[in-house]
């Protein structure tokens, strides 16, 4: 079946700009997790989704990052009034309910160039 | 806050040679630890888990990685590498009760004919 997918692949903007990333995670998975991975800091997460709901947004470095999700299924990204350190890749995954066992699934990532 | 270790950020190694990508995690009640591959130009892959039980773990393609609770490692092991294995290999951990994985920096793992 269809693996997680993400768009943009590739998003280049300005500093001070407004970008959203999309996630489309593998059909019938409950939990949805969004992690960044960049040369300085490694692969490190954002937040986690169970339906519609985020009961773990401890990653989120600032108030300029938020995310949502709908129908149980897709999530936004959104990075507000981007700055050049916001530069990375941001990947997604998905896992069937959310265990700490489960295996999770990543999609390609979206590659954010800030300018 | 769990953190995870990898002792080399580049592992060069011949064809048919062996290899070991060392693993270290912060020790907690209980853990279950991953190995991510990430192949170039590609999305993060699962190797191989532990969960429980049996401490030696197997991917299909010939890796295996040990679980040592008094060592607190995890280090992944393949007894005769291919070209095909270059890429960047993640260890990952997470705390029982929690969702998010806890990734090493990783190693990168360059295959030379």
């Amino acid at each position: 079946g269809a693996g997680v997918s993400q768009s943009p692949s590739n998003k280049v903007t300005e500093k001070g700009k407004d970008v959203e990333l999309r996630c489309d995670p593998i059909s019938g998975h409950t939990a949805l997790y969004w992690y960044r991975q960049s040369l300085g800091q490694g692969l490190e997460f954002l937040i986690y989704f169970q339906g519609n709901s985020a009961p773990d947004k401890s990653g989120l470095p600032s108030d300029r990052f938020s995310a949502e999700r709908t129908g149980g299924s897709v999530s936004t990204l959104t990075i507000q009034r981007t700055q050049q350190e916001d530069s990375a890749v941001y990947l997604c995954a998905s896992s069937l309910e959310g265990a700490s066992q489960e295996t999770q699934y990543f999609g390609p990532g979206t590659r954010l160039l800030v300018l | 806050a769990q953190s995870v270790t990898q002792l080399d950020s580049q592992v060069p190694v011949f064809e048919e040679a062996p290899v070991e990508l060392r693993c270290n995690y912060s020790s907690s009640v209980s853990v279950y630890l991953f190995w991510y591959v990430q192949y170039p130009n590609q999305g993060l892959q699962l190797l191989l888990k532990y969960l429980s039980g049996s401490t030696l773990v197997e991917s299909i393609n010939g890796f295996e990685a040990e679980f040592n609770k008094s060592q607190t490692s995890f280090h992944l092991r393949k007894p005769s590498v291919h070209i095909s294995d270059t890429a960047e290999y993640f260890c990952a951990v997470i705390s029982g009760g929690y969702n998010k994985l806890i990734f090493g920096a990783g190693t990168r793992l360059a295959v030379h004919p």
